[in-house]
């Protein structure tokens, strides 16, 4: 049973460009969630999707947007990007109204 | 405004000795704690949760203690392995009527077991 994929492992942009991260959810589970983690912190919650649609957003500015696909599958897309978005993307996937989320490896992004 | 916190950044715990974690909350309207494991360059791995109406959940080597009153739970790992050397984070959740739910997460602990 494969669990939470995340492509790609590593990614590096130049300021101002635009980023798509992939996220591939445990087999079974219906709802993705995005994590950014910066050095030397826990994870913050950026969005969750259920049903193709963006359900709960964290404090995370609109240059940061998603889709989920009728497969459960989710895209993180980052707009102009800066120096400060540098960090460790995580996905999540659960049952919906489950609290138990899993996560994917990461997906490192390097802003430049 | 950090809800929940992890005031121990580390922690080193001879082999075969108890080892336990320390988290504090601060929104009484969480309704379930999560633990979660995380080794450099992996994504973090669920390890034990609990409900906000229980006091205590057991899987194996791993206890978790829940004082709502003190707005406190602590991870107890029995007996400690080199193995379980790894960053340590504690997660609270609360669910919207939506459904949502997210995870709010501590800054982590990181745990040395000793051989």
């Amino acid at each position: 049973d494969a669990g939470v994929t995340q492509s790609p492992t590593h990614l590096i942009k130049t300021r101002g460009q635009q980023v798509t991260l992939r996220c591939s959810p445990k087999s079974g589970h219906d709802t993705v969630s995005w994590y950014q983690q910066a050095l030397g912190q826990g994870p913050q919650f950026i969005f969750q999707y259920y049903e193709e649609e963006e359900r709960q957003r964290g404090n995370f500015p609109d240059r940061f947007s998603g889709h989920q696909f009728p497969n459960y599958s989710s895209e993180l897309n980052v707009n102009a990007l800066l120096l400060g978005d540098s960090a460790l993307y995580l996905c999540a996937s659960s049952y919906n109204r489950v609290a138990e989320q899993y996560f994917g490896p990461g997906t490192r992004l390097t802003v430049t | 405004d950090q809800q929940v916190k992890q005031n121990s950044p580390s922690l080193s715990v001879q082999e075969g000795r108890i080892s336990i974690l320390n988290c504090d909350y601060t929104n009484s309207m969480f309704d379930y704690f999560l633990w979660y494991k995380k080794y450099p360059a992996e994504g973090p791995t669920f390890l034990i949760s609990i409900s906000s109406i229980k006091d205590k959940n057991e899987d194996g080597r791993f206890t978790v203690f829940l004082n709502k009153s003190a707005k406190h739970l602590s991870l107890h790992i029995v007996p400690s392995q080199p193995g379980d050397s790894a960053v340590y984070f504690c997660a609270a959740s609360a669910f919207l009527r939506t459904g949502a739910n997210n995870l709010f997460f501590g800054t982590g602990t990181r745990l040395t077991v000793i051989p």
